[in-house]
């Protein structure tokens, strides 16, 4: 099924850790970003492609790194866990990131002890 | 930058009655308008959009609103059904900047 797919679906990380949270759409979407959802929150945008090889910065980017080598794929890396990175996050996808819909994966529950 | 706010955390109707979700937006020059639904455990759904050059669009069932003078926009969803039961947020985009600002949501419940 087309759509956007996220891995793994639930990570426990211990503090200090690093590792790269998976996205990958196959709809041919030029632009990408991930969120994180904290509990009573919206979603906040970390970080955002609308390109292969162009990426930027979101709302809350601190701790986290992305790198845009395919139009299908867009990885999350954490380099050093933290509590505070304590969350859900998903990734979307839109054809041109203007207006209409954005596509959500499933989610990422990250738990950072 | 954006700030994107909705008026009530929890919005509890009966079935068969009619919805309303507000949503405020802070920044002017935001031009695109985006109204999601998110059940339990999984990612937003897209429910419709409106650009700034319209004032009301309507779905099926959903109706939104967008009053640009207050930046106030609206989400109704006519006839609610226990299916509707979810977390709505409001997002609001600014082309130039190609990204979302999400609402802090509102969690509709529907009793029988």
């Amino acid at each position: 099924n087309a759509g956007v797919t996220q891995t793994p679906k639930f990570q426990v990380l211990k503090t200090g850790q690093s590792m790269t949270l998976q996205c990958a759409q196959d709809m041919n979407h030029e632009y990408m970003s991930w969120y994180r959802q904290d509990p009573g929150m919206g979603l906040r945008l970390i970080h955002y492609s609308v390109g292969a090889g162009i990426t930027d910065q979101g709302e809350v980017p601190n701790g986290y790194n992305v790198s845009r080598s395919t139009t299908e794929d867009f990885p999350l890396r954490l380099l050093s866990a933290a509590p505070s990175q304590t969350s859900v996050y998903f990734c979307a996808s839109s054809y041109q990131g203007r207006g209409g819909g954005y596509t959500f994966g499933s989610g990422t529950r990250l738990t950072v002890v | 930058g954006e700030s994107v706010g909705l008026h009530l955390p929890t919005l509890s109707v009966q079935e068969g009655d009619n919805s309303i979700i507000n949503c405020a937006y802070s920044n002017s020059a935001s031009d695109y308008f985006i109204w999601y639904k998110q059940e339990s455990g999984k990612g937003p759904q897209f429910i419709i959009d409106i650009r700034s050059n319209m004032d009301k669009r309507q779905g099926q069932r959903v109706t939104v609103l967008l009053n640009k003078t207050v930046k106030h926009l609206s989400l109704q969803i006519a006839a609610t059904q226990p299916g509707d039961s979810a977390v709505y947020f409001c997002a609001v985009g600014d082309t130039g900047r190609r990204a979302l600002t999400f609402g802090s949501g509102t969690r509709l419940q529907v009793q029988p």
